[in-house]
Protein backbone atom coordinates (compact mmCIF):
# COMPACT_ATOMS: atom_id res chain seq x y z
CA UNK A 1 0.00 0.00 0.00
CA UNK A 2 1.41 3.12 -0.73
CA UNK A 3 2.04 5.93 1.94
CA UNK A 4 -0.05 8.29 0.54
CA UNK A 5 -3.24 7.10 -2.27
CA UNK A 6 -5.06 9.04 -4.68
CA UNK A 7 -7.69 8.46 -6.90
CA UNK A 8 -6.01 8.49 -10.39
CA UNK A 9 -8.64 9.67 -12.59
CA UNK A 10 -9.17 10.61 -14.88
CA UNK A 11 -11.21 13.13 -14.21
CA UNK A 12 -13.65 14.90 -17.23
CA UNK A 13 -15.57 17.76 -15.99
CA UNK A 14 -17.44 20.59 -17.91
CA UNK A 15 -15.90 23.88 -17.61
CA UNK A 16 -17.59 26.21 -14.54
CA UNK A 17 -17.96 22.63 -13.32
CA UNK A 18 -17.33 22.36 -9.28
CA UNK A 19 -14.54 19.22 -9.01
CA UNK A 20 -13.27 17.54 -5.67
CA UNK A 21 -10.13 15.24 -5.20
CA UNK A 22 -9.30 13.36 -2.03
CA UNK A 23 -6.20 11.91 -1.04
CA UNK A 24 -5.17 9.42 2.58
CA UNK A 25 -2.00 9.51 3.91
CA UNK A 26 -1.25 6.50 6.02
CA UNK A 27 1.89 7.65 8.05
CA UNK A 28 0.88 9.75 11.16
CA UNK A 29 4.09 11.16 11.66
CA UNK A 30 3.64 13.54 8.99
CA UNK A 31 3.72 17.16 9.79
CA UNK A 32 2.37 19.09 6.39
CA UNK A 33 0.58 18.78 3.64
CA UNK A 34 0.34 20.33 0.07
CA UNK A 35 -0.92 20.23 -3.17
CA UNK A 36 1.19 20.82 -6.41
CA UNK A 37 0.21 20.52 -9.85
CA UNK A 38 1.80 19.34 -12.47
CA UNK A 39 1.25 19.71 -16.43
CA UNK A 40 2.00 17.54 -18.87
CA UNK A 41 5.29 17.14 -19.27
CA UNK A 42 6.15 19.63 -17.10
CA UNK A 43 7.85 19.84 -13.37
CA UNK A 44 5.70 19.94 -10.19
CA UNK A 45 4.80 23.13 -8.97
CA UNK A 46 2.98 24.00 -5.63
CA UNK A 47 -0.54 25.31 -5.51
CA UNK A 48 -1.47 25.39 -1.70
CA UNK A 49 -0.42 24.25 1.33
CA UNK A 50 -3.25 22.72 3.57
CA UNK A 51 -3.77 23.36 7.17
CA UNK A 52 -6.58 21.57 9.38
CA UNK A 53 -8.61 24.75 9.44
CA UNK A 54 -9.05 24.89 5.80
CA UNK A 55 -7.48 27.01 3.13
CA UNK A 56 -8.87 29.14 0.27
CA UNK A 57 -6.61 30.42 -2.36
CA UNK A 58 -9.47 31.97 -4.91
CA UNK A 59 -11.43 29.42 -6.78
CA UNK A 60 -9.32 26.69 -4.70
CA UNK A 61 -10.31 25.48 -1.23
CA UNK A 62 -8.43 22.89 0.63
CA UNK A 63 -9.16 20.96 3.92
CA UNK A 64 -7.22 18.76 6.05
CA UNK A 65 -8.45 16.20 8.73
CA UNK A 66 -5.52 14.59 10.69
CA UNK A 67 -8.41 11.99 12.76
CA UNK A 68 -9.19 10.84 9.22
CA UNK A 69 -5.74 11.28 7.85
CA UNK A 70 -7.57 12.72 4.60
CA UNK A 71 -7.01 15.46 2.22
CA UNK A 72 -8.88 17.36 0.05
CA UNK A 73 -8.95 19.67 -2.66
CA UNK A 74 -11.66 21.64 -4.20
CA UNK A 75 -12.10 23.47 -7.31
CA UNK A 76 -14.85 25.96 -7.94
CA UNK A 77 -16.41 27.10 -11.07
CA UNK A 78 -13.68 25.22 -13.28
CA UNK A 79 -11.56 26.63 -16.09
CA UNK A 80 -9.88 25.29 -19.49
CA UNK A 81 -6.37 26.24 -18.07
CA UNK A 82 -7.36 23.68 -14.77
CA UNK A 83 -6.42 21.08 -16.88
CA UNK A 84 -3.47 19.08 -15.08
CA UNK A 85 -2.55 16.56 -12.84
CA UNK A 86 -3.17 17.26 -9.20
CA UNK A 87 -0.51 15.69 -6.50
CA UNK A 88 -0.91 15.54 -3.10
CA UNK A 89 1.55 15.61 -0.77
CA UNK A 90 2.86 15.25 2.76
CA UNK A 91 6.09 16.20 4.49
CA UNK A 92 7.68 14.45 7.28
CA UNK A 93 11.20 14.99 9.26
CA UNK A 94 12.89 11.87 10.64
CA UNK A 95 16.27 12.36 12.59
CA UNK A 96 16.86 15.54 10.28
CA UNK A 97 16.19 13.72 7.12
CA UNK A 98 12.96 15.66 5.25
CA UNK A 99 10.87 14.36 2.74
CA UNK A 100 8.28 15.29 0.35
CA UNK A 101 6.11 12.07 -0.13
CA UNK A 102 3.80 11.98 -3.19
CA UNK A 103 0.94 10.28 -4.49
CA UNK A 104 0.37 9.00 -7.45
CA UNK A 105 -1.81 12.42 -8.76
CA UNK A 106 -5.12 12.87 -10.13
CA UNK A 107 -5.77 13.57 -13.33
CA UNK A 108 -8.25 16.14 -14.31
CA UNK A 109 -9.71 17.52 -17.65
CA UNK A 110 -11.70 20.28 -18.08
CA UNK A 111 -13.74 20.28 -21.02
CA UNK A 112 -15.05 23.24 -22.95
CA UNK B 1 14.91 35.04 -12.44
CA UNK B 2 16.95 31.68 -13.18
CA UNK B 3 14.81 28.56 -11.87
CA UNK B 4 16.19 25.45 -11.89
CA UNK B 5 17.95 24.18 -14.47
CA UNK B 6 18.86 20.50 -15.37
CA UNK B 7 21.06 19.17 -18.45
CA UNK B 8 20.77 17.16 -20.38
CA UNK B 9 16.62 17.73 -20.70
CA UNK B 10 16.74 13.82 -22.93
CA UNK B 11 19.23 11.10 -22.67
CA UNK B 12 18.71 7.96 -24.15
CA UNK B 13 21.07 5.20 -23.10
CA UNK B 14 22.09 1.53 -24.13
CA UNK B 15 21.34 -0.56 -21.27
CA UNK B 16 24.91 -1.23 -19.20
CA UNK B 17 25.75 2.55 -20.00
CA UNK B 18 26.88 4.87 -17.23
CA UNK B 19 24.95 8.09 -17.05
CA UNK B 20 25.29 11.54 -15.44
CA UNK B 21 22.72 13.97 -14.72
CA UNK B 22 23.45 17.35 -13.78
CA UNK B 23 21.51 19.59 -12.05
CA UNK B 24 22.16 23.40 -11.09
CA UNK B 25 19.91 24.74 -8.01
CA UNK B 26 18.60 28.18 -7.62
CA UNK B 27 21.40 30.10 -6.70
CA UNK B 28 21.45 30.42 -2.84
CA UNK B 29 19.57 27.55 -1.90
CA UNK B 30 20.76 25.37 0.58
CA UNK B 31 18.74 22.46 0.01
CA UNK B 32 18.29 19.74 -2.80
CA UNK B 33 16.45 17.45 -3.75
CA UNK B 34 16.53 14.32 -6.66
CA UNK B 35 13.23 12.46 -7.34
CA UNK B 36 12.66 9.83 -9.98
CA UNK B 37 8.91 9.75 -11.67
CA UNK B 38 7.82 6.85 -13.66
CA UNK B 39 5.01 7.34 -16.54
CA UNK B 40 1.53 7.74 -14.88
CA UNK B 41 3.32 8.39 -11.06
CA UNK B 42 3.98 10.85 -8.72
CA UNK B 43 7.75 11.92 -7.67
CA UNK B 44 9.51 9.07 -5.85
CA UNK B 45 12.00 10.94 -3.62
CA UNK B 46 15.72 9.21 -4.05
CA UNK B 47 17.76 11.79 -1.90
CA UNK B 48 18.19 14.62 -0.26
CA UNK B 49 21.19 17.44 0.12
CA UNK B 50 21.59 20.01 2.93
CA UNK B 51 24.95 22.16 1.73
CA UNK B 52 27.63 19.64 0.65
CA UNK B 53 26.16 16.59 3.29
CA UNK B 54 23.70 14.28 2.12
CA UNK B 55 21.71 13.80 4.90
CA UNK B 56 19.15 11.20 3.26
CA UNK B 57 19.99 8.68 0.56
CA UNK B 58 17.32 5.95 1.04
CA UNK B 59 15.48 6.47 -1.50
CA UNK B 60 18.54 5.48 -4.12
CA UNK B 61 17.05 2.35 -5.77
CA UNK B 62 19.91 0.22 -5.74
CA UNK B 63 23.88 1.10 -5.47
CA UNK B 64 24.16 1.71 -8.80
CA UNK B 65 22.89 5.20 -7.94
CA UNK B 66 25.08 7.68 -6.57
CA UNK B 67 24.56 11.44 -5.99
CA UNK B 68 27.15 14.06 -4.66
CA UNK B 69 27.59 17.70 -4.48
CA UNK B 70 30.23 18.37 -3.64
CA UNK B 71 30.73 22.48 -3.41
CA UNK B 72 27.03 22.48 -1.87
CA UNK B 73 25.47 24.26 -5.05
CA UNK B 74 25.76 21.67 -8.47
CA UNK B 75 24.44 18.28 -8.16
CA UNK B 76 25.03 15.46 -10.15
CA UNK B 77 23.33 12.16 -10.00
CA UNK B 78 25.01 9.10 -11.54
CA UNK B 79 23.30 5.49 -12.70
CA UNK B 80 25.83 3.05 -13.45
CA UNK B 81 24.73 -0.03 -15.63
CA UNK B 82 21.86 1.78 -16.44
CA UNK B 83 18.75 -1.58 -16.89
CA UNK B 84 15.77 -0.83 -18.55
CA UNK B 85 13.78 -0.23 -14.89
CA UNK B 86 15.83 3.09 -14.87
CA UNK B 87 13.80 4.95 -17.77
CA UNK B 88 12.25 7.88 -16.14
CA UNK B 89 12.08 11.08 -15.49
CA UNK B 90 14.54 12.34 -12.90
CA UNK B 91 13.87 15.81 -11.27
CA UNK B 92 15.69 18.10 -9.08
CA UNK B 93 14.15 20.41 -6.95
CA UNK B 94 15.83 22.91 -4.27
CA UNK B 95 14.71 25.11 -1.30
CA UNK B 96 15.61 28.07 0.17
CA UNK B 97 16.12 25.93 3.34
CA UNK B 98 14.54 23.09 4.34
CA UNK B 99 11.74 21.26 2.74
CA UNK B 100 9.23 21.90 5.78
CA UNK B 101 9.75 25.94 5.91
CA UNK B 102 10.19 26.88 2.04
CA UNK B 103 8.85 25.73 -1.18
CA UNK B 104 10.95 23.36 -2.94
CA UNK B 105 11.56 24.14 -7.18
CA UNK B 106 11.29 22.07 -9.65
CA UNK B 107 13.59 22.03 -12.58
CA UNK B 108 12.16 20.24 -16.00
CA UNK B 109 13.97 16.93 -15.54
CA UNK B 110 16.04 14.98 -17.69
CA UNK B 111 14.26 12.39 -19.50
CA UNK B 112 16.42 8.96 -19.04
CA UNK B 113 15.30 5.93 -21.73
CA UNK B 114 17.09 3.17 -21.50
CA UNK B 115 17.09 0.60 -24.55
Amino acid sequence: RKEVEQDPGPFNVPEGATVAFNCTYSNSASQSFFWYRQDCRKEPKLLMSVYSSGNEDGRFTAQLNRASQYISLLIRDSKLSDSATYLCVVFREVRGAQKLVFGQGTRLTINP
Amino acid sequence: GAGVSQSPRYKVAKRGQDVALRCDPISGHVSLFWYQQALGQGPEFLTYFQNEAQLDKSGLPSDRFFAERPEGSVSTLKIQRTQQEDSAVYLCASSLAGALSYEQYFGPGTRLTVT
